[in-house]
């Protein structure tokens, strides 16, 4: 299986700095045709996880542009401009694209 | 706006069966592949199963293949997890996921395997 390794687990963010979150994987995420599928997801407290971006950095609709994704291969990164208040909650990545589908362990992000 | 509701989570004992259903609404059902992915308490995310548009193919992770069984029925637009030999470990709570990579979330249903 692909293991997924998020850093940190734990990353306290004063209101308006920036934030980044790094995710590894142990094999290469590039698909046979050519698109790396990572996604980042969102769980706020007590919700369910909603997805920001998917396809290393790709923003789902209504995801506010402070969020960004980027990087490759094995080496993924996802960056918050500007935390806001309502950016408190676990990130997870999770890579789809081999099987089985495998989810990072989480990094909690808090306000200072 | 896209909706998926799950049903059917509750207490069950070790070795009980549960069936969930996942009510999709808000996009075309048949042409998206589903997932459901669980969560136990205090913990991260599992990928447990998966099954393509038609529901031809079907997808199990280790920890719950010949147990759970994935299906669809997208004349009701609703999406199924047949649970059997539940154990402990299986609890937590189920969500219902569109597509491969996670576009779309339910709110989930909370599954307790316990005597």
């Amino acid at each position: 299986d692909v293991v997924m390794t998020q850093s940190p687990l734990s990353l306290p963010v004063t209101l308006g700095q920036p934030a980044s979150i790094s995710c590894r994987s142990s094999q290469s995420l590039v698909y046979s045709d050519g698109n790396t599928y990572l996604n980042w997801f969102q769980q706020r407290p007590g919700q369910s996880p909603r997805r920001l971006i998917y396809k290393v950095s790709n923003r789902d609709s209504g995801v506010p542009d402070r969020f960004s994704g980027s990087g490759s291969g094995t080496d993924f990164t996802l960056k918050i401009s500007r935390v806001e208040a309502e950016d408190v909650g676990v990130y997870y990545c999770m890579q789809g694209t081999h099987w089985p589908r495998t989810f990072g362990g989480g990094t909690k992000v808090e306000i200072k | 706006e896209v909706q998926l509701v799950e049903f059917g989570g509750g207490l069950v004992q070790p070795g009980g069966s549960l069936r969930l259903s996942c009510s999709a609404s808000g996009f075309t059902f048949s042409n998206y592949a589903m997932a459901w992915v669980r969560q136990a308490p205090g913990k991260g995310l599992e990928y447990i199963s998966a099954i393509n548009s038609n529901g031809g193919s079907t997808y199990y992770a280790d920890s719950v293949k010949g147990r759970f069984t994935i299906s669809r029925d997208n004349s009701k637009n609703t999406l199924y997890l047949q649970m059997s030999s539940l154990r402990a470990e299986d609890t937590g709570v189920y969500y219902c996921v569109g597509n491969w990579n996670g576009d779309y979330w339910g709110q989930g249903t909370l599954v307790t395997v316990s005597s």
